[in-house]
């Protein structure tokens, strides 16, 4: 089992709705969670991350975390298309290390 | 956000002779650096992590030997391609973090090997 799991996507939704991109983890111990935006040919930027359990909200984004089902989601309310882009979710792991999932490809179709 | 500065953002190198990379963290101390390759319209590749002062750690099947990584001081970390080909033509980032923080992303660098 990867110690980051993600959908690869492409997850394909209409402008205006809401887009969920899902993550689940392997280490119980890990302790901090990141969602990454990933646009065609450039670097990972930071969106949100969260380091306890329930919601996180910022606008369109809300990131939810349920430790006990090692489960990390990001939704994105009122999707663009400039949403579309690959979403990398990543974990700080009891060890420390930073791993990130494989990434979701969201597609916003105007 | 913190910032992380890699350079150059593209390069184009003739096969056989070596590129290094500069990744600088500028605003933060960067006690872990990780280097990542990734092909077109895949996922980010871990290369190696590395601590400063101490050697990299290599991911299962990246040539350390090819891929050297200096972690000299807490803000500058290098990658130095040696002996590239055209198959190592890529587009190689970096991240940065310090103890506490998340990881921050160079802007990436463009490789190219003719």
């Amino acid at each position: 089992q990867k110690e980051v799991e993600q959908n690869s996507g492409p997850l394909s939704v209409p402008e205006g709705a809401i887009a969920s991109l899902n993550c689940t983890y392997s280490d119980r111990g890990s302790q901090s969670f990141f969602w990454y935006r990933q646009y065609s040919g450039k670097s990972p930027e930071l969106i949100m991350s969260i380091y306890s359990n329930g919601d996180k909200e910022d606008g369109r984004f809300t990131a939810q975390l349920n430790k006990a089902s090692q489960y990390v989601s990001l939704l994105i309310r009122d999707s663009q298309p400039s949403d579309s882009a690959t979403y990398l979710c990543a974990v700080l792991n009891y060890g420390q290390n930073f791993v990130f999932g494989p990434g979701t490809r969201l597609s916003v179709l105007p | 956000g913190a910032v992380v500065s890699q350079h150059p953002s593209w390069v184009i190198c003739k096969s056989g002779t070596s590129v290094k990379i500069e990744c600088r963290s500028l605003d933060f101390q960067a006690t872990t650096m990780f280097w990542y390759r990734q092909f077109p319209k895949q996922s980010l590749m871990l290369m190696a992590t590395s601590n400063e002062g101490s050697k990299a750690t290599y991911e299962q099947g990246v040539e350390k030997d090819k891929f050297l990584i200096n972690h000299a001081s807490l803000t500058l970390s290098t990658l130095t391609v040696t002996s590239a080909h055209p198959e190592d033509s890529s587009f190689y980032i970096c991240s940065a973090r310090d103890s506490f923080t998340e990881a921050f992303f160079g802007q990436g660098t463009r490789l190219t090997v003719v």
